[in-house]
């Protein structure tokens, strides 16, 4: 699976835009980069993925570069309640019985607190 | 729409015991997924279902740990006989086979 790289934490100001950069040099061509993101004592939350192209939903952002090493989760508007634990993945995909599968492999993420 | 469900949400067990926790996806997701979450580290992919059948368990420790989606619906993931290391939180999550996962709330398992 390709790995990926997070700082272990970073703050931002409540209203400010959060900027989380992640690390994917070994990624494959055809490898999606997701994000999710768990708050304290709830489940992982789908934010964003994508394979070259930017994209954007009503969450976030994300930055892809050319060469697909890198990638930048923006959350234009942080508030309080985005203060959470924020996985990058980069998304295995595997066949069996003639279906494709992803595969998410977490690692420790990036701990974002927003302050007031 | 009714997120996937779990429980129960808390359990407390001395090491050797049993315990059982159930699952229920979301409507029409053929794919479900359980996940250890150690304390301070992210979720571990044990077991994943497409329908009733098994596609990936190759992180299930199978001498003690078992899962099963008999109807392809609801699943049960049991520890017997549980260890000290089996504290965690177990997450449910399903999925159209090759789409965003839906977690659960899980369910945090304290083993004495």
């Amino acid at each position: 699976d390709a790995k990926t790289t997070q700082p272990p934490s970073m703050d931002c100001a409540e209203g400010r835009a959060a900027n989380l950069p992640c690390n994917h040099s070994t990624i494959s061509g055809n490898e999606y980069v997701y994000w999710y993101r768990q708050i304290h004592s709830q489940g992982p939350q789908y934010i964003i993925h994508g394979l070259k192209n930017n994209e954007t939903n009503e969450m976030a952002s994300l930055i892809i570069t050319e060469d697909r090493k890198s990638s930048t989760l923006i959350l234009p508007h942080a508030t309080l309640r985005d203060t959470a634990v924020y996985y990058c993945i980069v998304r295995l995909r595997f066949n069996a019985g003639g279906t494709s599968y992803g595969k998410l492999t977490f690692g420790q993420g990036t701990i974002l607190t927003v302050h007031p | 729409e009714a997120g996937v469900a779990q429980s129960p949400r808390y359990k407390i067990i001395e090491k050797r015991q049993s315990v059982a926790f159930w699952c229920n996806p979301i409507s029409g997701h053929a794919t479900l997924y359980w996940y250890q979450q150690i304390l301070g580290q992210g979720p571990k992919l044990l077991i994943q279902f497409q329908n009733n059948g098994v596609v990936d368990d190759s992180q299930l420790p199978k001498d003690r740990f078992s899962a099963e989606r008999l109807k392809g619906v609801d699943s049960t993931l049991k520890i017997q006989p549980a260890k000290l290391e089996d504290s965690a939180v177990y997450l449910c999550a399903s999925s159209f086979p090759y789409n965003e996962q839906f977690f659960g709330p899980g369910t945090r398992l304290t083993v004495l």
